[in-house]
C-alpha cells in the first residue's frame, strides 16, 4: 500500500522560508511525477507544483519564482520550499502522487501557518 | 475566482440523483480529460473519477462522470449519507502548463 507522508514546521514567521519533506512508503519514486498542491482554510485546492523522479520541475507561475522542489530518490523523499511567505501562504499542505493524468494517492496534509 | 465554474452547493435525499457541473474553457476541459476528487471535511482528497469517466478500484458505480465540450459532469445516483463531501473537478490547463482545480461544490443529503 502506497502512503505518503508530510513533515515539517507547522509555524513559520513572515519573509521566512517554508519547508516541508514528503516520505514516500510502498512504492519507488522511480519513473514517476510527485506535486505538491494546498488548501488555504475554507477555500479550494491550488496546484504548487511537480518534480519528476529525475529532477525536472515545473511550478505554478502564481508563485511567482518563490517555489523550489527537490527529490532524493534514495531516501524515498521529495520536498518542498516556499520562500518570502506571507500570511495567504497558510494552508494545508499536500503531496500527492502525480501518474501524470491524476493524483492517486495523496498525503495526510500539514498545516503550515504563516505568523509572527 | 477559480478559471472553472462549480457550483457552490448541491443537495439530494438519499436514493436520488444529483449531479455537478465543471465550466472551463478551451484550454481545460476543452482540451484535456478531467478529474474528479471527493474531500471529506478534514481528510486529504480522494481521487474519485479520472480520465473523463473511469472510476478507481472501490469506487462504487454509483459515480458516473461525463465531458462534452468545455463542460464536465459528475453523476451520483443512488444518494447515501456519505456522499456527503466536496466535491472538485481537475483538468489539466495548457496555458498554466499545469493542473486546475474548481471551486468545490458541497453535497448535502438532506
Amino acid at each position: 500500500q502506497v502512503q505518503l507522508q508530510e513533515s515539517g514546521p507547522g509555524l513559520v514567521k513572515p519573509s521566512e522560508t517554508l519547508s516541508l519533506t514528503c516520505t514516500v512508503s510502498g512504492a519507488s519514486l522511480t519513473g514517476l511525477y510527485w506535486s505538491w498542491i494546498r488548501q488555504p482554510p475554507g477555500k479550494s485546492l491550488e496546484w504548487i507544483g511537480f518534480i519528476y523522479y529525475t529532477g525536472t520541475t515545473s511550478y505554478n507561475p502564481s508563485l511567482k519564482g518563490r517555489v523550489t522542489m527537490s527529490v532524493d530518490t534514495a531516501k524515498d523523499q521529495f520536498s518542498l520550499s516556499l520562500t518570502s511567505v506571507t500570511a495567504a501562504d497558510t494552508a494545508v499542505y499536500y503531496c500527492a502522487r502525480d501518474l501524470n493524468w491524476y493524483f492517486d494517492v495523496w498525503g495526510r496534509g500539514s498545516l503550515v501557518t504563516v505568523s509572527s | 475566482q477559480s478559471a472553472l465554474t462549480q457550483p457552490p452547493s448541491v443537495s439530494g435525499t438519499p436514493g436520488q440523483r444529483v449531479t455537478i457541473s465543471c465550466s472551463g474553457s478551451s484550454s481545460n476541459i476543452g482540451s484535456n480529460s478531467v478529474n474528479w476528487y471527493k474531500q471529506v471535511p478534514g481528510t486529504a482528497p480522494k481521487l474519485l473519477i479520472y480520465n473523463n469517466d473511469y472510476r478507481p478500484s472501490g469506487v462504487p458505480d454509483r459515480f458516473s462522470g461525463s465531458k462534452s465540450g468545455t463542460s464536465a459532469s459528475l453523476a451520483i445516483s443512488g444518494l447515501q449519507p456519505e456522499d456527503e463531501a466536496v466535491y472538485y473537478c481537475s483538468p489539466w490547463d495548457d496555458n498554466l502548463n499545469g493542473w486546475l482545480f474548481g471551486g468545490g461544490t458541497k453535497l448535502t443529503v438532506l
